[in-house]
This record gives structure tokens, sequence and C-alpha cells, in this order.
């Protein structure tokens, strides 16, 4: 069974500085792994993906995000924040279950960019 | 190539009412999977249609069902509505079969059990 720690449920920047939103996973499996965004009052749109290859992933909006299988990790960063990176953003890990492949979502971090 | 859709986007209900949701996936997309939003619980997977067949379900009780029409269109049903079933409900499409592919999702259907 896998699953998705995202560390903070709330981070606050100033707009221009760095943005770092934490993911670890556990997997048993190699992982695929997901960061989505959420807009208030919409579904989640897909930022970027890991499947295999590269483990730094280029993402929309000028996020990208680093698979480090030792950390079990895939944090999610942006050098300068604007303020319509405002939202929340869900990391996810995909295994199978039950004959399907079912991700997994964290519990999500809500961004929060200050003038 | 339209989107997800979702209709209703709001619904209001009472308590004991049943309702039904309705999800139009992206054309091609033979999977469906349906989720339920809130502040407290965060995004839990209620299940999944794959060719008109539920392929996969998370743990929610009877209560919640769902089916998906040879269209690939689903439809999910919630009876004897409870006031904790207030939620965003969010369908998602995806081509489906292979880990890698990434869900699409709806704008989702606000649901207030009063």
């Amino acid at each position: 069974a896998q699953s998705v720690t995202q560390l903070g449920s709330h981070v606050s920047v100033s707009e221009g500085a760095l943005v770092l939103l934490r993911c670890n996973y556990s997997s048993s499996v190699p992982p695929y792994l997901f960061w989505y965004v959420q807009y208030p009052n919409q579904g989640l749109q897909l930022l970027l993906k890991y499947t295999t290859g590269a483990t730094l992933v280029k993402g929309i909006n000028g996020f990208e995000a680093e698979f480090k299988k030792s950390e079990t990790s895939f944090h999610l960063t942006k050098p300068s924040a604007h303020m319509s990176d405002a939202a929340e953003y869900f990391c996810a890990v995909s295994g199978l279950s039950g004959g399907s492949y079912i991700p997994t979502f964290g519990r999500g971090t809500s961004l929060i960019v200050h003038p | 190539k339209a989107g997800v859709t979702q209709t209703p986007r709001y619904l209001i209900k009472t308590r004991g009412q049943q309702v039904t949701l309705s999800c139009s996936p992206i054309s091609g997309h033979r999977s469906v999977s349906w989720y339920q939003q809130t502040p407290g619980q965060g995004l839990q997977f209620l299940f999944e249609y794959f060719s008109e067949t539920q392929r996969n379900k998370g743990n929610f009780p009877g209560r919640f069902s769902g089916r998906q029409f040879s269209n690939s269109r689903s439809e999910m049903n919630v009876s004897t509505l409870e006031l904790g079933d207030s939620a965003l409900y969010l369908c998602a499409s995806s081509l489906g079969g292979e880990p890698y592919n990434e869900q699409f999702f709806g704008p989702g259907t606000r649901l207030t059990v009063l």
C-alpha cells in the first residue's frame, strides 16, 4: 500500500520568495508521483508528474519537483512566488489497488502568498 | 478537447433525501473516478469505473453507489443523506490502465445537506 505525507497544512511566503512544498511518500514499488493544484471553486489540475528517467521534473507555471529515492521525497519548488500561485497543492502517488492504479493523495498544503 | 464536466455544480438537500450527481469525462477516457473532498478528511476515493464496470472501491458505506454508461458518462448516487455527506464531490477521468496516467478533474459538485 502507498501513502503520502505533506508536511505543513499551510505555507506562507512573500511574493517573489522561494516556494517549497514538501511531500514524502511510501510505496512498495517504484512510485509514480504527481503534484496537482486546486484553485478556489475548481477541480484539481496537474502541475507535473514523475514516471521514470530524469529525477528533476519541470511542470507548468514555473514549478518543478525533484524525485529523491533515498529520501522518499518529491518536494515541489518555484524560485519566485506570484500572487496567482495562492492555491491548494496536493501530492499524490499512484499504486496498484484492487486491480487498477488509484492515486493516493496527501492532505494538501495551502499556499498563501503575501504582497 | 472539452474537459470533464459535472452537473449540477451546487446542490442543497435535506437529511434523508437522496441525490444523483453526473459526470461527463473527456472524450476517449474510459476510466472515471469519484472523490469526496472535505476540510477535515481531504480527498477520499469513492470508486472507479472502467468500461461500465466498477473496478475499485473506497471505504464508504453502501449508501454511496455509482454507475457508468456505455458512453463513459458516470453518475453517483447517495441515498439517505446525512449531515456529514456535505462535501465537494469531484469526478476525474483518465485513459486508465497505466500507473502514470494522470487524472483530469471536473470542477466538482458542492453538496450541502441541511
